[in-house]
């Protein structure tokens, strides 16, 4: 079985501070982790993957993702948050066994204020 | 960069009514997946589909969905006979690979209201 948590329903951050969202992972074997973004009346946008490699994973816009095994974590980073950074943010996982299925989080709402 | 796309982006639909939801995925791609997301509830898989068969299912898909591709181009979701249940956001998605070439692409979605 394969699940994600993602433990905060909202984050609010400043504009130019570090921004996290956090996501933990369940999986019976070796994860690939995916950040999708969505935003208003727009459908899910890729952001970044880990698969194998280097546990520090760079992506789009500026953020990246770590990736933890022992503590079976995927936090997305992004140093300085910009208020177009404001949207829902998903954590996805799948088990390496598995080749189709990508099991989501509930998702966070990021605000950046001004 | 390229698009799936869905249409309506809205429908609404009585109880015991058959609905298609249709999906133009991005045009090279091989492998077309649904989604759907219940009002406060996660996003959950529904289907996967490559090489015209059904290649994963969830149990949420039952004898009721079905999934097809009738041209070259479109990729359609039906429910045979919607329950209140059904309501919901759905996503059509495609992508390229499968594995660890994953990389989803994700339509705007299809907001489903069954009265």
């Amino acid at each position: 079985a394969q699940s994600v948590a993602q433990p905060e329903d909202q984050v609010n951050v400043a504009e130019g501070n570090p921004l996290t969202v956090k996501c933990t992972y369940s999986v019976s074997g070796n994860p690939y982790l995916f950040w999708y973004v969505q935003y208003p009346n727009r459908g899910l946008q890729f952001l970044l993957k880990y698969i194998t490699g280097d546990n520090l994973v760079k992506g789009s816009y500026g953020f990246e993702a770590e990736f933890n095994k022992s503590q079976t974590s995927f936090h997305l980073k992004k140093p300085s948050a910009l208020v177009s950074d404001s949207a829902l943010y998903f954590c996805a996982v799948r088990d390496e066994t598995n080749d189709y299925k990508l099991s989501f989080g509930a998702g966070t709402t990021v605000t950046v204020r001004a | 960069e390229p698009e799936v796309t869905q249409t309506p982006s809205h429908q609404v639909t009585q109880m015991g009514q058959e609905v298609i939801l249709r999906c133009v995925p991005i045009s090279n791609h091989l492998y077309f997946y649904w989604y759907r997301q219940i009002l406060g509830q996660k996003v959950e898989f529904l289907v996967s589909f490559y090489n015209n068969e059904i290649s994963e299912k969830s149990e949420i898909f039952d004898d009721q969905f079905s999934v097809e591709r009738p041209d070259g181009s479109n990729f359609t979701l039906k429910i045979r006979s919607t329950k209140l249940e059904d309501s919901a956001m759905y996503f059509c998605a495609s992508s390229l690979g499968q594995g660890m070439n994953e990389k989803l692409f994700f339509g705007s979605g299809t907001q489903l209201s069954v009265l």
